[in-house]
């Protein structure tokens, strides 16, 4: 079964608007950890938010917000005033339990995301 | 600046013909790891290592070799490579301290293509 299920294949957006990316993940731990990484058409992983599941605020940095449903196992990207360098690949990825057990994370299969001028 | 190194970036084999992907890091990172990214399949662990001589695998290991003997390296083997392994290879490293526990840091992807 998956364990982080990332829906959207691709998406568009206009240009300074608002988008949310979504992903789902699954997991009997009570302790873990959520990502989001951006990758660009050239190919490197760029890490943008975290969201441990004992927080109890949802994760924020800059233009990026983590939307995080405990209860639905949601864990979705908002990405706020969009910007036509934002045009890139996402992945979810989720660490299971309290340590990172030699640098495993379990990654979505990404959603591409294309903004329009 | 802190960063991962995979060399080479781009490599174009034929099959059987043996491969090594290095990967080195200079943050002093007790883990570090091999990925592999296809399309529609995000990215899946490949091996794993939790400190020098730990090695361990992960969830795609078939065709692969690993070793740590440095600290700072962790080079990737491909003994017989087939076609099946055309893919976009990453190296990560990270450590069990910090503030986002679990993050990986990546290097810049190796694209392997096995004729």
């Amino acid at each position: 079964a998956q364990k982080i299920t990332q829906t959207q294949p691709g998406m568009f957006v206009q240009e300074k608007e608002a988008v949310t990316l979504d992903c789902t993940y699954d997991t009997s731990d009570q302790s873990y950890g959520l990502f989001w990484y951006k990758q660009p058409s050239s190919g490197e992983m760029i890490f943008l938010i975290y969201q441990g599941s004992y927080d109890e605020q949802n994760a924020t940095e800059g233009r990026y917000s983590l939307n995080f449903q405990k209860a639905r196992k949601s864990a979705n990207l908002v990405i706020s005033a969009s910007q036509l360098g934002d045009s890139a690949m996402y992945f979810c990825a989720m660490r299971e339990g309290l340590e990172n057990q030699g640098g495993k994370l379990i990654f979505g299969q990404g959603t591409e995301l294309s903004v329009k001028p | 600046e802190a960063q991962v190194t995979q060399n080479p970036r781009y490599l174009i084999t034929v099959t059987g013909k043996k491969l090594t992907v290095t990967c080195s890091q200079n943050m002093n990172h007790e883990y570090m790891s091999w990925y592999r990214q296809d399309p529609g399949l995000g990215l899946r662990q490949i091996y794993y290592s939790m400190n020098v001589e730990v090695t361990d695998k992960g969830d795609v290991p078939e065709g692969y070799k690993v070793s740590r003997k440095e600290k700072r390296n962790f080079p990737l083997i491909l003994e017989s490579p087939s076609p099946n392994q055309t893919s976009l290879y990453f190296c990560a490293s990270s450590s069990p301290t910090g503030p986002w526990p679990g993050e990986l840091f990546f290097g810049e992807g190796s694209r392997l293509t096995v004729l």
